[in-house]
């Protein structure tokens, strides 16, 4: 049973760029939320998706955009990248029914903006 | 709006001592509590998930608690070892007005283990 996988690992840009970035949600799990964790700091809730629709959003510019796939998997896209969107991303999954139950994390892509 | 905080901010002790790591938040209508583990440059294990109407949940070593009244929580780690040198963080959970999970996160505690 595989849990939350993430991908990439790891990615540089430059500062103007686009970025994507892909989850996978844990088996049996319909909810995505994605986080931003920059360096020291907790993670900061960025957008949760189910049914494929945004369903509530954190404090993050329109830069920050996503998706949900049918099969539940997401993405996140960030335009006209920023020396301060450096840091790591993280996707948790979980059950719109189990909502009382906990969240299960990805390792996380590491963004780096030159 | 919650607000979650950790402290200490970084803690190291040495080996076989017991230890006690601080949660507090501003809002009490919480659903339930979960602390992670966090290791450099990876994502978060979940611990323990204290619901709102526990008062604690015990994992091997581990025991957390829950005063959802007073806005507090700790994370009590028995005999520690340099494996538990790790970014510990708390989360606390709460259904929004669309039914969904809305968790927010302290910064964590930096723990240290010295063989």
């Amino acid at each position: 049973d595989a849990g939350v996988t993430q991908s990439p690992t790891h990615l540089i840009k430059t500062r103007g760029q686009q970025v994507t970035l892909r989850c996978s949600p844990k088996s049996g799990h319909d909810t995505v939320s994605w986080y931003q964790q920059a360096l020291g700091q907790g993670p900061q809730f960025i957008f949760q998706y189910y049914e494929e629709e945004e369903r509530q959003r954190g404090n993050f510019p329109d830069r920050f955009s996503g998706h949900q796939f049918p099969n539940y998997s997401s993405e996140l896209n960030v335009n006209a990248l920023l020396l301060g969107d450096s840091a790591l991303y993280l996707c948790a999954s979980s059950s719109r029914t189990g909502f009382n139950q906990p969240q299960h994390f990805g390792d996380g892509t590491r963004l780096s903006i030159l | 709006k919650q607000e979650v905080t950790q402290i200490p901010a970084a803690l190291s002790v040495p080996e076989g001592e017991n230890l006690v790591l601080n949660c507090s938040f501003t809002d009490s209508a919480i659903y339930n509590l979960q602390w992670f583990r966090q290791d450099p440059g990876k994502g978060l294990t979940s611990l323990l998930l204290i619901q709102s109407s526990q008062r604690e949940q015990t994992s091997g070593r581990l025991n957390a608690s829950l005063d959802k009244s007073s806005g507090r929580s700790t994370l009590y780690i028995a005999a520690s070892q340099p494996g538990d040198s790790a970014t510990y963080l708390c989360a606390v959970n709460r259904c929004n007005e669309d039914n969904n999970n809305d968790m927010r996160f302290g910064a964590g505690t930096r723990l240290t283990v010295k063989p």
